[in-house]
């Protein structure tokens, strides 16, 4: 099994409906992040978590909230899907001691 | 604030040709560098990082030294494969790593 599982791998969408990412990891990592990624314009953070006390807003939040369940389990919400967060969607966990981070495979959205 | 600049793409190359592509960063105090790469359909994976001032990181037959002096930390490979065709991120972790500040990536194209 991979250390950062995403579901789904890929999902459509209409204008409005509320769709919800998941991420979880088996590598015991305290931080996990989603960032997402469009052409020419790299990774953007969405929400960080550093425990499942602690949440905060990345550099693109807004239409986007997140819930951290469990320390192995961090979610994605889109409360109302827009054609402007298609995009693909990546999980990433992070022990914090500088040894980088851990991605999952990814979650391309296509919202119609 | 901190930040990374790195070459833009795409980049395409014979087979058994040297890479370089280049990063440089702005940053205070003494940030980690990191390449990540990321092959088509697939999450980032960590390719190398160095930590400290004349570091030098490597993986897979690529090399990146923190060069502190030229803020820099420039990813090579001396001959590069048709399997290294990817896109290829240079990140900043500084403040104990909270966030990675990351470049742009560049997209490499290898050709038998």
């Amino acid at each position: 099994d991979a250390d950062v599982t995403q579901t789904p791998r890929n999902r459509i969408t209409k204008t409005g409906k509320r769709i919800m990412l998941e991420c979880s990891q088996t590598k015991g990592h305290d931080r996990m992040y989603w960032y997402r990624q469009d052409p020419g314009l790299g990774l953007r953070l969405i929400y960080y978590s550093f425990d499942v006390k602690d949440i905060n807003k990345g550099e693109i939040s807004d239409g986007y909230s997140v819930s951290r369940q469990a320390q192995a389990k961090f979610s994605l919400s889109l409360e109302s899907a827009i054609p402007n967060q298609t995009a693909l969607y990546f999980c990433a966990t992070s022990d914090g001691a500088g040894l980088g981070y851990t991605f999952g495979s990814g979650t391309r959205l296509t919202v119609v | 604030g901190n930040s990374v600049t790195q070459m833009e793409g795409p980049v395409t190359l014979s087979e058994e040709a040297f890479l370089t592509i280049n990063c440089t960063y702005t940053a205070t105090g003494y940030p980690s560098l990191f390449w990540y790469v990321q092959y088509p359909g697939e999450g980032l994976q960590l390719l190398l990082k160095a930590t400290k001032a004349d570091d030098k990181g490597s993986n897979k037959g690529f090399e990146a030294t923190y060069r502190k002096e030229t803020t820099s930390f420039h990813l090579e490979k001396g001959s590069v494969q048709v399997s290294d065709s990817a896109v290829y991120f240079c990140a900043l972790g500084a403040g104990n790593n909270r966030k990675l500040i990351w470049g742009l990536g560049t997209s490499l194209a290898v050709n038998p």
